[in-house]
């Protein structure tokens, strides 16, 4: 089955600095991969997906690049904030019916004011 | 607010129990996934229902069943409980049933094993 791994477990940046999470997949299927963000107390929260016809997505300050080559993708947050602080989990998945997510394990970003 | 619900917000039982989680999709919403987070097994997925159905399963013990209603709620029965169970349960939702439809999470039942 799908293995998801991401990096790093924890990152601390200062608030405006630019963070990066990444994560590799195994199966060369996979073609759909969501990124959540979950804030303590809360269940996750979808904040961007990619698909694997197309290489890189934006939204304002997010973004997600894809290799589909390498089978790594990663999530680019700009100009960070405090309330950027939380869990951020990268996943993937195949478009199939019956096909779950398999999520990474999770990345602790912390902003620093 | 993800317009997912789930009840109770927290449930405190003993081994050997037996207990029901209960969730409700977003209106419009066919399928319902059951997802495990536990501090050392991360976000784990349990089972789908699509419409009233089945549609896939993953890491979900013989102890744990779930059924999805005609009103598309659904509800996770977990038995014979042990400590190891002790974690946040939290209830998806999607449109369709294929694995690239975005899934909407609720707020979770943390359940805690005495």
């Amino acid at each position: 089955g799908e293995n998801v791994e991401q990096h790093p477990s924890t990152l601390s940046v200062q608030e405006g600095d630019s963070a990066v999470i990444k994560c590799t997949y195994s199966d060369s299927a996979s073609n759909y991969f969501p990124w959540y963000k979950q804030e303590l107390g809360k269940g996750p929260q979808l904040i961007i997906d990619i698909r694997s016809n197309v290489g890189e997505k934006k939204d304002q300050r997010i973004a997600v690049t894809l290799n589909k080559t390498a089978k790594h993708f990663s999530l680019h947050i700009t100009e960070t904030q405090p309330e950027d602080s939380a869990v951020y989990f990268c996943a993937a998945s195949k478009n199939n019916a019956g096909n779950m997510l398999t999520f990474g394990g999770g990345t602790r970003l912390m902003v620093k004011p | 607010d993800s317009g997912v619900t789930q009840t109770p917000k927290h449930l405190i039982t003993a081994t050997g129990q037996r207990v029901t989680l209960r969730c409700s999709p977003r209106s419009g919403d066919l399928s319902v996934y059951w997802y495990q987070q536990s501090l050392d097994q991360g976000l784990q997925f349990l089972i789908q229902y699509y419409n009233g159905e089945e549609r896939a399963k993953g890491n979900i013990l013989e102890r744990f069943s779930a059924q999805q209603f005609p009103d598309l709620h659904s509800e996770l029965n977990l038995s014979s409980l042990e400590l190891g169970d002790s974690a946040l349960y939290f209830c998806a939702s999607s449109v369709g049933g294929r694995g690239d439809n975005e899934q909407f999470f609720g707020p979770g039942t943390r359940l805690t094993v005495l």
